[in-house]
């Protein structure tokens, strides 16, 4: 099946600071991605949508001011946590999907925001 | 609204034993359904797949058959392995959006 990666798989941030995921399409091209938050033991929250080249559609209730998305080309999208908080600390996953109707995941990013 | 309902875990097996796990759908028109799993640590990876009605998705010897009549969609193998333990979603992506709907996820261990 389709790749999806993600870098890095785990980072640990100080309070304040910002942190980029970046999520690639490594063997096609995704006109479409996703973003997820999980928590533990819970199922995926889907946190934002974003079609290469235009604005993210986020999710009700996640702040697109903190949760930063650019989707600059069809195989590159990333996440920008913006001034961490403990709270923002979970396992954030990456999709994509080329045209069609199967979504490929990446691998998580487990972030942990001391 | 769309929505996915699986079976509570977690789902203790032995080794060899057979495995249904339950998943109804709520949506309107002709979703596809997906049954992915998650591995301890690691991201979601899509196990089977069906599109239409009657369609029977199948892989690694899971199989989910699209029942429209019954809107369901469960996961069935007939000998678990330890190495199937895994959490494992059932999801919906309606005809019209583009979003994934997924359901709470079942926790399956396998014991030797």
């Amino acid at each position: 099946g389709a790749v999806v990666s993600q870098h890095p798989s785990r980072v640990i941030c100080k309070s304040g600071t910002s942190v980029k995921i970046e999520c690639r399409s490594l063997d096609f091209q995704a006109t479409t991605m996703f973003w997820y938050r999980q928590f533990p033991k819970q199922s995926l929250m889907l946190m934002a949508t974003s079609n290469e080249g235009s604005k993210a559609t986020y999710e009700q209730g996640v702040e697109k001011d903190k949760f930063l998305i650019n989707h600059a080309s069809l195989t590159l999208s990333t996440l920008t946590v913006t001034s961490a908080h403990p709270e923002d600390s979970s396992f954030y996953i990456c999709s994509a999907r080329e045209a069609g109707v199967t979504q490929y995941f990446g691998p998580g990013t487990r972030l942990l925001v001391l | 609204g769309n929505s996915v309902t699986q079976m509570e875990g977690p789902v203790t097996l032995s080794e060899e034993a057979f495995l249904t796990i339950n998943c109804t759908y709520t949506a309107t028109g002709y979703p596809s359904l997906f049954w992915y799993v998650q591995y301890p640590g690691e991201g979601l990876q899509l196990l089977l797949k069906a599109t239409k009605a009657d369609d029977k998705g199948s892989n690694k010897g899971f199989e989910a058959t699209y029942r429209k009549e019954t809107t369901s969609f469960h996961l069935e193998k007939g000998s678990v392995q330890v190495s199937d333990s895994a959490v494992y979603f059932c999801a919906l992506r309606s005809f019209q959006g583009g979003k994934l709907i997924f359901g709470q996820g079942t926790e399956l261990s396998v014991k030797p």
